[in-house]
């Protein structure tokens, strides 16, 4: 069963817009909520990341939001520039065990 | 170059051959995870190690796949007997401890044909 569950697959927003991706779990065990950004041909890199006790963290242009009793939580990238197009992959993790979203490939048109 | 370093990069192996996956943890860090990528996929998890231990192996297919972590010397995933269904990206990722972030390696992309 899919225990993360991501959307959209695809986006394609202006620059300067703001991107917005969101995700779903399902085991109310988790207790971390990484997000990776990936380029073609590398590998995953930590972009954030937040536990469940805290509803928002921000760092820079980008900016999770938790809603614990939804099993939600976003991703948004405020200002977003061409070098942002990537894919995102939201997470779960339980005892160092990652569980990964399907990504969303991330398009900023210039 | 202190980040995970994995090789080689690019790996081609014919059906029932051996693949070889190696992963040079960043400096500074013992524990070790290996993570599969499917096209158009995220990653899935497949086994946690630690020097000398394996700690979760519960997304390691049953047959043909195995993984270390030696004393000394980088971090071995092994695939005995390739079949075309083997071919992906194999990541891996290493952390200070339980409960510290994970970093991740470039990946070995695996063909097989």
């Amino acid at each position: 069963q899919q225990q993360v569950k991501q959307s959209p697959q695809s986006l394609i927003v202006q620059k300067g817009g703001i991107s917005i991706i969101n995700c779903a779990y399902e085991n109310t065990a988790f207790d971390y909520f990484p997000w990776y950004q990936q380029f073609p041909g590398k590998g995953p890199a930590l972009l954030i990341a937040i536990r469940p006790d805290v509803s928002e963290k921000k760092e820079g242009r980008f900016t999770i939001s938790f809603n614990k009793s939804a099993k939600q939580f976003s991703l948004h990238i405020m200002d977003s520039q061409p070098g942002d197009s990537a894919t995102y992959f939201c997470a779960a993790d339980r005892d160092d065990k990652i569980i990964f979203g399907k990504g969303t490939r991330l398009h900023i048109l210039p | 170059n202190a980040g995970v370093m994995q090789n080689p990069r690019h790996l081609v192996r014919r059906r029932g051959q051996e693949a070889r996956l190696r992963c040079s943890p960043m400096k500074g860090h013992s524990h070790v995870y290996w993570y599969r990528q499917l096209p158009e996929e995220g990653l899935k998890f497949m086994v946690y190690l630690q020097k000398e231990n394996i700690i979760d192996e519960s997304g390691m297919p049953k047959e043909r796949f195995s993984a270390e972590f030696p004393k000394e010397g980088p971090s071995i995933l092994r695939i005995q007997q390739v079949v075309r269904g083997d071919s992906a990206a194999y990541f891996c990722a290493s952390s200070r401890g339980q409960g510290q972030p994970q970093h991740f390696g470039d990946g070995t992309r695996l063909s097989i044909l």
